[in-house]
């Protein structure tokens, strides 16, 4: 079965630190490839998709199919960072659903 | 800007009331959603719907039924609420752009919490 993993329940970095938040799937085919991220008292929101090869908020994203992940970098974190993120899934022909994984807690101290 | 609203922020009920959590977006969307966000399992999928009156069951649709009679309105029923439906309630609309990409559209949320 297809599956989205975040082995981190909270990541903790200092402000200035690379970040990076691990995100594996499991799904033998192409799969379309997303980060999710929710902010305190904001609802959730797209912040990139591999598609767009994108960086946002300083963020990228680079799909590894031989390792099946698709890790979420920053090489300097802001307190601004600090939020939930999630790592989602949405594989061809499964009416558009999208597999989220379990989130990371993103926490940056000052 | 796409806009998608939930009835309530917080809502109390009690063990065995029906609950209605209403969803309504405004930029004419096929796709809506509802989840539920727990601490530890992230976002797990109640239900969807692909068009007025269709709907496909998620990954949790026990003790959950739907129903979406307007385009942009998509409801989610608790038929008797149990505590362990106690959660986070989040709808979200699905966008598709002229170039292929995917985007969901999330609420604010419900937290719902059964006594």
């Amino acid at each position: 079965a297809q599956r989205v993993t975040q082995p981190e329940k909270l990541l903790s970095v200092f402000k200035g630190a690379p970040v990076e938040l691990k995100c594996n799937y499991s799904y033998s085919g192409s799969p379309e490839l997303f980060w999710y991220v929710q902010y305190s008292r904001q609802r959730l929101q797209l912040l990139l998709r591999h598609i767009s090869r994108e960086s946002i908020k300083g963020f990228t994203a680079d799909l590894n199919k031989g390792e099946t992940s698709f890790h979420l970098k920053k090489p300097f974190a802001q307190e601004e960072d600090s939020a939930m993120y999630y790592c989602a899934l949405r594989y061809p022909g499964a009416t558009n659903k999208l597999i989220f994984g379990t989130g990371t807690l993103l926490a940056v101290q000052p | 800007d796409v806009k998608v609203t939930q009835s309530s922020r917080y809502l109390v009920k009690r063990t065995g009331e029906k609950v209605f959590l209403e969803c309504v977006q405004d930029m004419d969307h096929e796709n809506m959603f509802w989840y539920r966000q727990d601490p530890g399992l992230g976002l797990r999928l109640i239900y969807f719907s692909y068009d007025v009156k269709m709907k496909e069951k998620g990954d949790i649709p026990e003790g959950y039924s739907v129903s979406r009679e307007k385009k942009e309105r998509f409801s989610l029923i608790l038929e008797s609420a149990s505590t362990n439906q106690t959660s986070m309630y989040l709808c979200a609309s699905r966008a598709q752009g002229a170039d292929g990409t995917d985007t969901q559209y999330f609420g604010p949320g419900t937290r719902l919490t059964v006594l």
